[in-house]
């Protein structure tokens, strides 16, 4: 089963606007994080922005913002004022808790990725 | 600077050249992790390391091999490359599993033909 989902193959906005990329989760683990990161063309992974599953307040990282309805399992990331150099793919990932030693142990889990184009 | 290197960043090979992606982190981290990108399925975990000589299977490790016999370095070996194994792979560090995040090496991108 996927347990992450990210359902907009690609977004387009334009500069200066919001725009919110989705994700759903599924995890019967009551501890886990979840992750966005972004890669630009050069393809590197940029870390933006973390919520725990135990987290009370939605997280924020300057433009980045992560609305966690955690009883829908979603998280999605809301990229606000957006600019040129915010065009990359964004990935949704998840980190469960687990047991230590199991195969799922630290594992990051990643969506298939939105691709967002700011056009000027 | 706090880093993940890997290399090389490219390589074009043919099938059944052995070959090595090197990873090395300078951040004390004890879990390590190597992933591949393809395009529609985003990252998928090939093996992971939770410490030196603890190694263990992810979830696409057929045709690869990795080894820990140093903290900082978590090499990956491609015994008999074929064409399936042609993509962007991605080395990561962090202190440890869940809660932490992940730090990312800049990718090597691998084709086999």
């Amino acid at each position: 089963a996927q347990k992450i989902t990210q359902t907009q193959p690609g977004m387009f906005v334009q500069e200066k606007e919001a725009v919110t990329l989705d994700c759903t989760y599924d995890t019967s683990d009551p501890s886990y994080g979840l992750f966005w990161y972004k890669q630009p063309s050069s393809g590197e992974m940029i870390f933006l922005i973390y919520q725990g599953s135990y987290d009370q307040q939605n997280a924020t990282e300057g433009r980045y913002s992560l609305n966690f309805q955690k009883a829908r399992k979603s998280a999605n990331l809301v990229i606000s004022a957006s600019q040129l150099g915010d065009s990359a793919m964004y990935f949704c990932a998840m980190r469960e808790g687990g047991d230590a030693g199991g195969t799922s142990y630290g594992k990051l889990t990643f969506g298939q990725g939105t691709i967002l184009t700011v056009h000027p | 600077e706090a880093q993940v290197t890997q290399n090389p960043r490219y390589l074009i090979t043919v099938t059944g050249k052995k070959l090595t992606v090197t990873c090395s982190q300078n951040m004390n981290h004890e879990y390590m992790s190597w992933y591949r990108q393809d395009p529609g399925l985003g990252l998928r975990q090939i093996y992971y390391s939770m410490n030196v000589e603890v190694t263990d299977k992810g979830d696409v490790p057929e045709g690869y091999k990795v080894s820990r016999k140093e903290k900082r370095n978590f090499p990956l070996i491609l015994e008999s490359p074929s064409p399936n194994q042609t993509s962007l792979y991605f080395c990561a560090s962090s202190l440890g599993g869940f809660p932490y995040e992940q730090y990312f090496g800049p990718g090597t991108r691998l084709t086999v033909t």
